[in-house]
């Protein structure tokens, strides 16, 4: 099975909302609600920010949101801070695989 | 609270096998699922195969179900990734992760550099 695809890149200004796309097919993303996405600061561990597309776990700013229409889901965060700056991951859980994104790297300028 | 704390860093030659382990404390390792992800320098992560502690229900990506082996001990609260016939490109660093279940992940290992080198 492919990666799911997500831009490499996406950049914005403190304050701004920026939101990441992950597209995949009809076999996964499209299939379920089991998409979920990580936080990536390099050299440190993922951090879990969305999980079942909109679910948000404890302890997670409510800047951060989830949604999905068809084969994409996206992660959108709100007023930007600089340490929303990492890389973010999706992925999709489907008939026991599970698929990640090739990963974005949020820039905050 | 929740923490899986894995082994040290690996130095392997191409062709052989290393193992990594996870050791978890703090929350209900034996009601959890495990996964292993491996991200290899200025790349993603790349999702290796899961293992549901209780039942011993295990999965594989396919581009490693030939050499990989995922088991578990619960009388230590540790699981373990075993990758043999090392290549150069199996240099990464694995992580191990685990949650309620197979779809989420709210706890990650510190990650193990694993460097394959002649």
């Amino acid at each position: 099975q492919s990666a799911l695809t997500q831009p490499a890149s996406v950049s914005g200004s403190p304050g701004q909302s920026i939101t990441i796309s992950c597209t995949g097919t009809n076999s996964d993303i499209g299939a379920n609600n089991f998409v979920s996405w990580y936080q990536h600061y390099p050299g440190k561990a993922p951090k879990l920010m969305m999980y079942e597309v909109t679910n948000r776990p404890s302890g997670v700013s409510d800047r951060f949101s989830g949604s999905k229409s068809g084969n994409t889901a996206s992660l959108t965060i709100s007023g930007l801070q600089a340490e929303d700056e990492a890389d973010y991951y999706c992925t999709s859980y489907t008939r026991g695989n599970t698929l990640f994104g090739g990963g974005t790297k949020l820039t905050v300028l | 609270q929740m923490q899986l704390v894995q082994s040290g860093p690996e130095v392997k030659k191409p062709g052989t096998s290393v193992k990594v382990s996870c050791k978890a404390s703090g929350f209900n390792f034996r009601g959890s699922a495990v996964q292993w992800v491996r991200q290899a320098r200025g790349q993603g992560l790349e999702w290796i195969g899961w293992i549901v502690v209780g039942s011993l229900n295990i999965k594989y990506a396919q581009k490693f179900k030939d050499r990989v082996n995922i088991t578990r001990d619960m009388s230590t609260n540790t699981a373990y990734m075993e990758l043999s016939s090392l290549r150069f490109e199996d240099t990464a660093v694995y992580y191990c992760a685990a949650g309620p279940m197979l779809s989420l992940y709210d706890c990650w290992g510190q990650g193990t550099l694993v460097t394959v080198s002649s």
